[in-house]
């Protein structure tokens, strides 16, 4: 069965702090996507970033890093010198490709973070 | 580029009474899905549509859920008879579907209170 585990329910930083924050998945499939979604205060989920199964590069955009271990099943997700405005919910997904249709993205708990001044 | 659009914001009705969501996708967008999110949870999947096909049902959508696309547009997710523990936040997404799992981008969202 697929399964999205973010045992850190929440964080508390300063500003300037690096956080890392922790995804683990669970999928029998071969092929599948891994997803980071960040929901602010205002409730709309802003997309952050997708990795499909077969690209375990890591990748860096700005403060943001997403370290992809396919030997670990995780997908971890680093925010560097945090900001205040870093401070919201976020999200780790799957989804699965079997059937080529579009599926429905498999969501963890959320994440909580918050950065004080 | 107008993002995914959901009305109403808030809807707080009593229970028992029928309720009805809309959502409109990005223009281009030919993937729909309705999502469903109770506090502290992430969001859970309910439906999906490609263009007016409704492909995709989750055990989550009850026989008083029924949704709705018909001209591949936008789409309408109707609850019956509502229960206490429909009070969630209904989000909808769209994507464009080429192969592939493309992004989600979801609305703001629509908040059901059952009193």
């Amino acid at each position: 069965a697929q399964k999205v585990t973010q045992a850190q329910t929440e964080i508390s930083v300063v500003e300037k702090e690096d956080v890392t924050l922790d995804c683990v998945y669970e999928t029998r499939d071969t092929t599948y996507y891994l997803f980071w979604y960040k929901q602010p205060p205002s409730g709309e989920l802003v997309f952050l970033i997708r990795r499909n199964s077969f690209d375990e590069q890591n990748e860096i955009s700005g403060r943001y890093s997403w370290n992809f271990q396919k030997s670990t099943s995780s997908f971890n997700f680093t925010i560097t010198a945090s900001q205040v405005v870093d401070s919201a919910v976020y999200f780790c997904a799957l989804s699965e490709t079997a059937n080529q249709a579009g599926t429905a993205l498999i969501f963890g708990k959320g994440t909580t973070l918050s950065v004080s001044s | 580029d107008t993002g995914v659009s959901q009305n109403p914001r808030h809807k707080i009705t009593k229970r028992g009474q029928n309720v009805t969501f809309r959502c409109d996708p990005i223009s281009e967008h030919n993937r729909l899905y309705w999502y469903r999110q109770t506090l502290g949870q992430g969001p859970e999947f309910l439906t999906y549509f490609q263009n007016e096909a409704q492909l995709e049902k989750s055990r989550l959508l009850s026989d008083r859920f029924s949704a709705e696309r018909p001209k591949g547009s936008f789409s309408t997710l109707e609850i019956q008879r509502t229960e206490q523990g429909d009070s969630a936040m209904y989000l909808c997404a769209s994507s464009l579907g080429v192969g592939g799992n493309q992004p989600q981008h979801f609305g703001d969202g629509t908040r059901l209170s059952i009193l």
